[in-house]
Parts: structure tokens; C-alpha cells; sequence
């Protein structure tokens, strides 16, 4: 089996600060996601890539950027941390996509002060 | 475009009981249709997944059946555990239009008690 380890558990930053995200898989897949976690939104997707160097925007990408220097590890910047961004982001990766089973890490906690 | 719902934030229910979570949802294409489930401080992880009409799919205890008639995939168990307790999403991968995405709905929180 496998394992996505994402990278801090918990990140606090200042309002307008740019952090960064990590999330590496030892899957060998091809797909990977970066979902946000709000209470009572579901899940939103934020950027997904199917390969490395590749980057699909999906619904939620603006102010935030993203990273798939390495088939293993996709990143998330929040360009400019805002008080309502204040949630949980989850990385995923799945075999290529569509009806394949996504995996999730545990996620990291934002806290902007 | 494509859309999940999930009627309900919350459900509590005795344990024992029937457990049902409901969600619809809208593609104008082909379509796999999941459910995930994420305990506390967990991961979420897949539960049950299906593409097949009027199919029954049933995992650790809980079932669905796809109904393209209706849009619908509810979940379903016969009787409720203290263990059930968790975060359940539906969701749905269209075959034709968003490709790679997964669309989730808004998640039902599942609270079994004594």
C-alpha cells in the first residue's frame, strides 16, 4: 500500500502572507488534487494535474497557485492569506482520474491571524 | 454543469437504527457515482462506489444502488453503529465532461448515539 503525506498538519500565517503547501504520494500515480475542506461546503477543488507539470485550475483556484515539479509531490501556494480562507486543504492522487478511487492525506489546518 | 446534493448536514440517529443518507445529483453525462467517509482528525476514504443502473453495491455493512431514473445513490444500512459516526460525501465523476474531477456534494455528518 501507500501513503500521502501532507506537509505542515498545521500552518498559521499572517493576513496577506504567501505560504506553501506540500503533498507527496509514494502511490506511483499519476493524478493528483488539491481539495479544500469547508464545514458545510464539501469538498472544492482547487488544482488538479494529471501528470507532472501539468495544471488544471478547477473551480476554486483563484489566489492560489500550484506545483508539479515531480510525479510525487504536488504543492499549493496561497498567494495572499486572507481571514476567510481559514480551513482544511486535502491532497489526493489517484491512478489517472475520472472512476478511479482518489486517496487523501490528512490534511493541513489554516489559521490566518 | 455538474452537481451533487446532499439534503442533509446532519443526521443523529439511536444506534440500532436504520441509517439512510440521501444525495442526488445532475450530469448530462455518463456517470460513476461515489461515497467517502471521513472520521474524526481521519482521512477521507472511499466507501462504496458504482456506475451500474439499478445495481445494489454494498461495503462494510452499508449499501447503494444507483438510479439513473431518479439521479439518485443513497446510502443505506440496516442498523446503525456507534462507529458510523463520521462524515459521509457523496460524489460523482462524469465520464464525458469534467474527466479527471471529482464533484462533491456538501457532505451529511452522521452522529450515532447509545
Amino acid at each position: 500500500g501507500g501513503i500521502i503525506t501532507q506537509t505542515p498538519k498545521f500552518l498559521i500565517g499572517q493576513e496577506g502572507q504567501k505560504l506553501t503547501l506540500k503533498c507527496q504520494q509514494n502511490f506511483n500515480h499519476d493524478t493528483m488534487y488539491w481539495y479544500r475542506q469547508d464545514s458545510g461546503k464539501g469538498l472544492r477543488l482547487i488544482y488538479y494535474s494529471i501528470t507532472e507539470n501539468d495544471l488544471q485550475k478547477g473551480d476554486l483556484s483563484e489566489g492560489y497557485d500550484a506545483s508539479r515539479e515531480k510525479k510525487s509531490s504536488f504543492s499549493l501556494t496561497v498567494t495572499s492569506a486572507q481571514k476567510n480562507e481559514m480551513a482544511v486543504f486535502l491532497c489526493a492522487s489517484s491512478i489517472w482520474g475520472g472512476a478511479e478511487t482518489l486517496y487523501f492525506g490528512s490534511g493541513t489546518r489554516l489559521t490566518v491571524l | 454543469g455538474d452537481s451533487v446534493t446532499q439534503t442533509e448536514g446532519l443526521v443523529t440517529l439511536t444506534e440500532g437504527l436504520p441509517v439512510m443518507l440521501n444525495c442526488t445529483y445532475q450530469t448530462a453525462y455518463s456517470t460513476f457515482l461515489f461515497w467517502y467517509v471521513q472520521h474524526l482528525n481521519e482521512a477521507p476514504k472511499l466507501l462504496l462506489k458504482s456506475s451500474t443502473d439499478n445495481k445494489r453495491t454494498e461495503h462494510q455493512g452499508f449499501h447503494a444502488t444507483l438510479h439513473k431514473s431518479s439521479s439518485s445513490f443513497h446510502l443505506q444500512k440496516s442498523s446503525a453503529q456507534l462507529s458510523d459516526s463520521a462524515l459521509y460525501y457523496c460524489a460523482l465523476s462524469d465520464l464525458g465532461g469534467s474527466g479527471n474531477k471529482l464533484i462533491f456534494g456538501t457532505g451529511t455528518l452522521l452522529s450515532v448515539k447509545p
